[in-house]
């Protein structure tokens, strides 16, 4: 079984970066996609991106393109994904899951509060 | 972009009763050529990550009551709960993965009337 484990919440500025990980246990990382979903607060699923760490040739949602970058690092099974230029709507829950088509394993969970 | 549209937006239901949810693609998530429609059903309560529900559009994960079913095929499909229990208090939300820029709908709110 897959354990995907985020790391913690954050509070930035408008205007910077954010970098949330998610360190996978279990199974054979480079040969999964991971995918990150976003939930903002009172609104619904967003996927934003992914990638096959065995590739490592990312995907993105059109929304985020040329905002986000997410990575993989195969010696550490840890995925990460980077928002940059944040905005005060970009506050909400950032999810990493396990791609397999569909979202069978779950990380946590990381808050990214954007606030001036 | 494939738009998922989920309706209704919320549905009360009285406890012990059937529950059904509906979500329509803009265009077909049925692949022709192995007959499967690329479509899953998420469970997501407050301060949980989504779950897993349906995938393949019919196929009930892992560990998932089987009072859970979904249904559907091409742009159309449904997911029913039989007999709704306290517990299933969550929003549900459809995911097309037909298209490689997957797309949630917008998801519907379920509680207990």
């Amino acid at each position: 079984q897959v354990q995907l484990v985020q790391s913690g919440a954050e509070v930035k500025k408008p205007g910077s970066s954010v970098k949330v990980s998610c360190k996978a246990s279990g199974g054979t990382f480079s040969s999964y996609a991971i995918s990150w979903v976003r939930q903002a607060p009172g609104q619904g699923l967003e996927w934003m991106g992914g990638i096959i760490p065995m590739f490592g040739i990312p995907n993105y949602a059109h929304k985020f393109q040329g905002r986000v970058t997410i990575s993989a690092d195969e010696s550490t099974t840890t995925a990460y994904m980077e928002l940059n230029s944040l905005r005060s709507e970009d506050t909400a829950v950032y999810y990493c899951a396990r791609d397999s088509r569909y979202f069978d394993n779950w990380g946590q969970g990381t808050l990214v509060t954007v606030s001036s | 972009d494939i738009v998922m549209t989920q309706s209704p937006d919320s549905l009360a239901v009285s406890l012990g009763e059937r529950a059904t949810f509906n979500c329509k693609s803009s265009q077909s998530v049925l692949y022709s050529s192995n007959n499967k429609n690329y479509l899953a059903w998420y469970q997501k309560k407050p301060g949980q990550p989504p779950k897993l529900l349906i995938y393949w559009a019919s196929t009930r994960e892992s560990g998932v009551p089987e009072r859970f079913s979904g249904s559907g095929s091409g742009t159309d499909f449904t997911l029913t709960i039989s007999s709704l229990q306290a517990e299933d208090v969550a929003v549900y939300y459809c995911q097309q993965y037909f298209s490689n820029l997957y797309t949630f709908g917008q998801g519907t709110k379920l509680e207990i009337k």
